[in-house]
């Protein structure tokens, strides 16, 4: 079955930086995008960004794009999301969700990683 | 920029109830990109329906989803005690990326 597994919780300092990983396992890996949604404690939903596994191109929302970096490694189907330049507003969990290629849903999602950002 | 509005922030109901959530964009937007989404406390969220009206996998018939343009919703008939939870509106905007409403909380009354 398709399963997403996040790596652990962190707790950062600000200024600090912050990669998380995302393995996947039960599907064709680069035949799907990967995103990224966080979730602050008691807030919505918020789109970070994906990275499309079909062509390796990222694609961030434009409040991230100068911090977050995406990356992928095809040979142990894991994704990467580093976020750079912490602050105390980043402090949220961070999940990972499947897409299929323009079908614009994501239809499994990772358990989500908790990053703590405090001084 | 479009803004997605849930609504109403918090819906208090009974098992065996109906509840009708609401979601209305600012401007038009196709029903192809707009998803609903459940979160459970303490879970990640969970594809309900895509497509504006479409079932996910596994998804019980109890939840449906219909509308068009600006106007969407989500109706559960016949509230189970699981279904009580948060329930996220979605849509893909291809200048903004996605987008979420602020959520709609499903409490028991």
């Amino acid at each position: 079955q398709v399963q997403l597994v996040q790596s652990g919780a962190e707790v950062k300092k600000p200024g600090a930086s912050v990669k998380i990983s995302c393995k996947a396992s039960g599907y064709i890996f680069n035949a799907y995008h990967m995103q990224w949604v966080r979730q602050a404690p008691g807030q919505g939903l918020e789109w970070i960004g994906a990275i499309k596994l079909t062509n390796g191109k990222v694609d961030c929302a434009q409040g991230f794009q100068d911090r977050v970096s995406m990356t992928s490694d095809t040979s142990t189907n894991t994704v990467y999301m580093e976020l750079s330049r912490l602050r105390s507003e980043d402090s949220a969990f961070y999940y990972c969700a499947r897409e299929f290629p323009e079908t614009f849903n994501f239809d499994s999602w990772g358990q989500g990683t908790l990053v703590a950002v405090s001084s | 920029e479009v803004v997605l509005t849930q609504s109403p922030g918090t819906l208090s109901l009974s098992p065996g109830d109906r509840a009708t959530l609401s979601c209305r964009a600012s401007q038009s937007v196709s029903n192809s990109r707009l998803v609903w989404y459940q979160q459970r406390p303490g879970q990640a969220p969970r594809l309900l329906i895509y497509g504006a009206s479409s079932r996910a996998t596994g998804i019980p018939d109890r939840f449906s989803g219909s509308g068009s343009g600006t106007d969407f919703t989500l109706t559960i008939t016949r509230l189970e005690p699981e279904d009580f939870a948060v329930y996220h509106c979605q849509q893909y905007d291809y200048a903004q990326g996605y987008i979420f409403g602020q959520g709609t909380k499903l409490e028991i009354k």
